[in-house]
């Protein structure tokens, strides 16, 4: 059974800083994906990372998938305000659906 | 990408009662599912919800309190019976689909219900 772990589960940073958020599940994951959830809002897809090494950037966000370490993570560069919000990690095998990480609240202060 | 809608968009209820949410798409999807959000907590799988045939519910959840309809490959219902203030989440539709090569997953804006 695919469990997924997020940490950290609350992260305050700075504006301008760089962070990371990590994604570690506990079986094979044929795709692993990240959310952003605003408050009250409904789940907004990021990234959907494939293989083993696959990289995406969008803006200051870039997500990355190390499938031998079954590890993905979330850079975050040069955090602003706007990307306050809480992400969501999740896995799947095959057709099953997505088994999600408990979330990582985010929030960046001037 | 699919577009999809959920009714109501929140709803205050009584305990004992039930409540229909109902789930729609822009587009033919095969995979359908039902999660649900607790207060400050991460999705958790209630069901799939499979056209033609009853839905397959995940460890916890029971298709008494949790009935699904799946009529056709555009929609989708799914009923809280019964409801307690336990029940008091966000229940989410989403579908999943092939879009660039890639299994993509979307979500609908979500039914906020709250059970007094």
């Amino acid at each position: 059974e695919l469990k997924v772990e997020q940490n950290p589960l609350f992260l305050s940073m700075q504006e301008g800083k760089n962070y990371t958020i990590y994604c570690n599940y506990s079986t094979t994951s044929d795709r692993l994906y990240w959310y952003r959830q605003d408050p009250g809002k409904s789940l907004e897809s990021l990234f959907v990372l494939l293989s083993n090494g696959a990289v995406k950037q969008e803006g200051r966000l870039m997500a990355s998938l190390d499938t031998k370490a079954r590890l993905s993570t979330l850079h975050i560069t040069a955090a602003v305000h706007d990307l306050s919000a809480t992400y969501f990690c999740a896995g799947a095998t095959g057709n099953t659906p997505l088994v999600f990480g408990k979330g990582t609240r985010l929030s960046v202060i001037a | 990408s699919a577009v999809i809608s959920q009714k109501p968009s929140r709803d205050i209820c009584q305990r004992g009662t039930s409540l229909t949410i109902q789930c729609q798409v822009d587009s033919q999807v095969t995979m359908m599912f039902w999660y649900r959000q607790q207060p400050g907590q991460s999705l958790t799988l209630i069901a799939t919800a499979n056209q033609g045939s009853e839905a397959t519910y995940e460890s916890g959840f029971v298709i008494d309190k949790f009935p699904i309809s799946r009529p056709n490959l555009t929609f989708s219902t799914l009923t809280v019976s019964n409801m307690s203030p336990e029940d008091s989440s966000i229940y989410l539709c989403s579908v999943g689909g092939v879009e660039g090569g890639a299994i993509e997953q979307y979500f609908g804006p979500g039914t906020r219900l709250t059970v007094t």
